[in-house]
């Protein structure tokens, strides 16, 4: 079963304006992470965020984790057509070092 | 950081054919995967493939169906054995280094037909 559930599962925008992804867990986690996927290829890594960070930047995305909500979320600001993708989050727990992803958020941005 | 070559991209199947998919790696690498991404869906791991050994299977994921070869630390192979339409998905092959992030290749994309 999947431990993250991201929200929404489609969003649709316009070039410029913030995308907000959020995903939620249910177990303690070691770390967790954002991926981006196009077209249904393969998936590039984003951010890293570890259980004791609560915020990561880079570039153009931000990342927040409140391990006492057991969520996290990825903001993507001034957004570009060439953001529309499909991103999902990964947790690895315990001592496995696999990550288990999410459902996938649908990310539109029109130009 | 690791840059995976996954290869085919792409196949179309005849079902009850089998279709295996390479994965080959720039580095050596311990741990290794094989994930499954169905129509819409998330991805699902399918095993993890031991170097040396048999690979480790996840629930609902069988040897026979699935059977994966691992001879050494920098490439993998997933044949999808005896191939019916509900096999029609993205494989993905991916490494990872203990607590950092996954890579992953490319994706093959079958369609069984």
């Amino acid at each position: 079963s999947q431990q993250g559930e991201e929200d929404p599962q489609a969003l649709s925008i316009q070039e410029g304006e913030n995308a907000t992804m959020n995903c939620s867990y249910k177990t303690s986690i070691n770390n967790l992470q954002w991926y981006r996927q196009n077209s249904g290829r393969g998936l590039v890594h984003l951010i890293l965020i570890r259980s004791n960070e609560r915020e990561k930047h880079s570039g153009r995305l931000r990342v927040t984790l409140d391990t006492s909500k057991k969520s996290s979320s990825l903001l993507i600001t001034a957004s570009r057509a060439a953001d529309t993708a499909s991103y999902f989050c990964a947790t690895e727990t315990g001592g496995s070092y696999i990550p288990t992803f999410g459902r996938g958020t649908s990310l539109i941005v029109h130009p | 950081s690791a840059v995976i070559s996954q290869k085919p991209s792409r196949d179309i199947c005849q079902r009850g054919t089998s279709l295996t998919i390479q994965c080959q790696v720039d580095s050596q690498v311990t741990m290794m995967f094989w994930y499954r991404q169905q129509p819409g869906q998330s991805l699902t791991l399918i095993a993890t493939a031991n170097q040396g050994s048999e690979a480790t299977y996840e629930s609902g994921f069988v040897i026979d169906k699935f059977p994966i070869s691992r001879p050494n630390l920098t490439f993998s192979t997933l044949t999808v054995s005896n191939m019916s339409p509900e096999d029609s998905s993205i494989y993905l092959c991916s490494v990872t280094g203990l607590g950092t992030e996954a890579f992953f290749g490319q994706g093959t994309r079958l369609t069984v037909v």
